[in-house]
């Protein structure tokens, strides 16, 4: 079947300027994770949601940063007035309710602040 | 909080020898524990996990790990590695009660030379 999906594969922005990053997990999955990859920070949590539960943001950097999931299923990451050190791929999970310890990864969209 | 400590940046290898991959944790609760692979410009695949049992756990393309909880280590090993396996592997650990979120280690960059 398919796997997480996630557009747009690469984004150039210019400093400033407001982005949103989405991502499609696998049909019927009920968390779904946020995480960046970056060269100084390595890989790194942002946020999560499972169901209708309230998300967990502990990870986001900052109040610039914010996620929706839709419906319980899409889920939109918007960055505001994006600075160079948002620079990364910006990875999506999801992970089923059977199985819930195995993540399954989209592959990423890659995020350039010029 | 836990973290995750991949001793190792970049680990050259020729081609049918046998590769450690070393990853340490640590963690005052209980954890699960992965290994992850990344190909160039791909997302993360899955390559094994750690629940709980056996502390021997056989995954994808013929890698295995053991888990040693007096060590808090979780290495990864390969008998013969090919040409193929040539990527970054990341060690992760997650905790059921913090929403299953991963933590993961910087990453060792496996190469495989002919």
């Amino acid at each position: 079947g398919a796997g997480v999906s996630q557009s747009p594969s690469n984004k150039v922005t210019e400093k400033g300027k407001d982005v949103e990053l989405r991502c499609d997990p696998i049909s019927g999955h009920t968390a779904l994770y946020w995480y960046r990859q970056s060269l100084g920070q390595g890989l790194e949590f942002l946020i999560y949601f499972q169901g209708n539960s309230a998300p967990d943001k502990s990870g986001l950097p900052s109040d610039r940063f914010s996620a929706e999931r839709t419906g319980g299923s899409v889920s939109t990451l918007t960055i505001q007035r994006t600075q160079q050190e948002d620079s990364a791929v910006y990875l999506c999970a999801s992970s089923p309710r059977q199985g819930w310890y195995e993540q399954y990864f989209g592959p990423g969209t890659r995020l350039t602040v010029t | 909080a836990q973290s995750v400590t991949q001793l190792d940046s970049q680990v050259p290898v020729f081609e049918e020898a046998p590769v450690e991959l070393r990853c340490n944790y640590s963690s005052s609760v209980s954890v699960y524990l992965f290994w992850y692979v990344q190909y160039p410009n791909q997302g993360l695949q899955l390559l094994l996990k750690y629940l709980s049992g056996s502390t021997l756990v056989k995954g994808i393309n013929g890698f295995e790990a053991e888990f040693n909880k007096s060590q808090t280590s979780f290495h990864l090993r390969k008998p013969s590695v090919h040409i193929s396996d040539t990527a970054e592997y990341f060690c992760a650990v997650s905790v059921w009660e913090y929403g299953n979120k991963l933590v993961f280690g910087a990453g060792t960059i496996l190469r495989v030379k002919s």
